[in-house]
């Protein structure tokens, strides 16, 4: 059955460092999206991005984050500088077009 | 407040019980979706609603356009369903909004 991977599963930086977060969204899916959870926390919405470029975009989605589908296939999430509240869990997901979203693992970044 | 409520914030049940999460939003939505999250972090779509009634095994969901209200049904409960569920709406934008989530545990 296909999945949407991520990579790294767990990936920990110092403040102020750039990380780049990877996702292999599933192939034939046209909509990509990032969240992320902060521990004990709800899952929130980052981005989403359709046809090459950003549909819709969060308030904590700023300047210091960036996506990318680079090669057609991979879709990351950038973060410029880490600060210590980026740390969290971050899920890449992907849809064909109104259809259920299929997460992928996630990616735990630590920022100390 | 949250445009999307859940009740209860945890559960717990015996093996065997029918179990009810509810769901509740406030915006005007073009889907809604129901996620399970494993303890180990994992989401798995369980099933995206935007009329009426849908069945998979021993799970049910439902929702009400006009009440703006879906419930998540549980039929025979197993351990294996403890987790954290989580209600989700698309609004009218390419933005999912999430609910604070549901854990469920369920003893032997």
């Amino acid at each position: 059955e296909p999945e949407v991977t991520q990579t790294p599963s767990h990936q920990v930086t110092q403040m102020g460092q750039e990380v780049i977060l990877r996702c292999v969204p599933i192939s034939n899916h046209l909509y990509f999206y990032w969240y992320r959870q902060i521990l004990g926390q709800k899952v929130e919405f980052l981005v989403s991005f359709y046809n090459n470029e950003i549909s819709e975009k969060s308030e904590i989605f700023d300047d210091q984050f960036s996506v990318e589908r680079p090669d057609g296939s991979n879709f990351t999430l950038k973060i410029r500088s880490t600060k210590l509240e980026d740390s969290a869990m971050y899920f890449c997901a992907s849809i064909l077009e109104g259809g259920e979203q299929f997460f992928g693992p996630g990616t735990r970044l630590t920022v100390l | 407040k949250n445009e999307v409520e859940q009740s209860p914030q945890n559960l717990t049940a015996q093996e065997g019980e029918f179990i009810t999460i509810n769901c509740s939003y406030s915006v005007g939505i073009s889907a809604l979706h129901w996620l399970q999250q494993h303890p180990g972090g994992g989401i798995v779509s369980l099933f995206m609603l935007s009329s009426g009634k849908k069945k998979h095994g021993r799970l049910i969901a439902t929702i009400n356009i006009q009440e703006k209200h879906s419930s998540l049904h549980i039929t025979a409960s197993h351990p294996r369903d403890s987790a954290v569920y989580i209600c989700a709406v698309f609004g009218n934008t390419d933005k999912l909004i999430f609910g604070t989530g549901t854990r469920l545990q369920v003893f032997p």
